[in-house]
């Protein structure tokens, strides 16, 4: 049973380029869900994707965008990266809008803008 | 908004028990989580409480009083692999999306 898995595992990038991480969810599951983790700090919310949609959205600037294939997997597009994005960009599925209880996280992108 | 508050960092010895508190704040309250987080790694469920007592999992348990904002963690039998930051979470009924707190780290010494 595959777990949730996102690609890269580390990424480095610069100042104001633009940025694609990918998630593929567990195996079942149809929901994704984006948090951005800065260190020592809790993951914070970015956005959820269920049936292509975007269907909720946390307190990200419009520089976060995002998509979901029909496969369920999903994309992070970060553009005009500045110094603040540095961070650990977790990928949560779960099965429904309401997830019941489990997020699955998968093991994150590294991500580091300099 | 919300309002989530844990310990920064507690220690512990080997086989000890440790209670990691978490107090929140929040309106539309419909679930809290405890996740664990070994550095550089994703978190995993650990548990998940919407209705007051305690729930026990192995050497975990997890406590919820819904009236007084509060939860703690329960770790029984500390093992040194136990090292972590524990994550608490709130979820709120409107939007199901939990909002974290920053997570306490736990070091277990010998």
């Amino acid at each position: 049973d595959a777990g949730v898995t996102q690609s890269p595992t580390h990424l480095i990038k610069t100042r104001g380029q633009q940025v694609t991480l990918r998630c593929s969810p567990k195996s079942g599951h149809d929901t994704v869900s984006w948090y951005q983790q800065a260190l020592g700090q809790g993951p914070q919310f970015i956005f959820q994707y269920y049936e292509e949609e975007e269907r909720q959205r946390g307190n990200f600037p419009d520089r976060f965008s995002g998509h979901q294939f029909p496969n369920y997997s999903s994309e992070l597009n970060v553009n005009a990266l500045l110094l603040g994005d540095s961070a650990l960009y977790l990928c949560a599925s779960s099965l429904g809008l309401a997830g019941y209880y489990e997020q699955y996280f998968g093991p994150g992108t590294r991500l580091t803008v300099t | 908004g919300q309002n989530i508050d844990q310990p920064t960092e507690m220690t512990a010895t080997e086989g000890a028990i440790v209670q990691i508190n978490c107090t929140y704040q929040t309106s539309g309250f419909n679930g809290l989580f405890w996740y664990q987080q070994h550095a550089g790694e994703a978190p995993t469920f650990l548990s998940y409480n919407v209705l007051d007592g305690l729930e026990e999992k192995g050497r975990f348990s997890s406590f919820l009083s819904r009236s007084k904002g509060y939860s703690y963690l329960l770790l029984k039998e500390l093992q040194m692999k136990d090292s972590a930051s524990y994550l608490c979470a709130v979820r709120t009924g409107g939007s199901y999306i939990p909002t974290f707190g920053r997570g306490t780290s736990l070091i277990v010494h010998p």
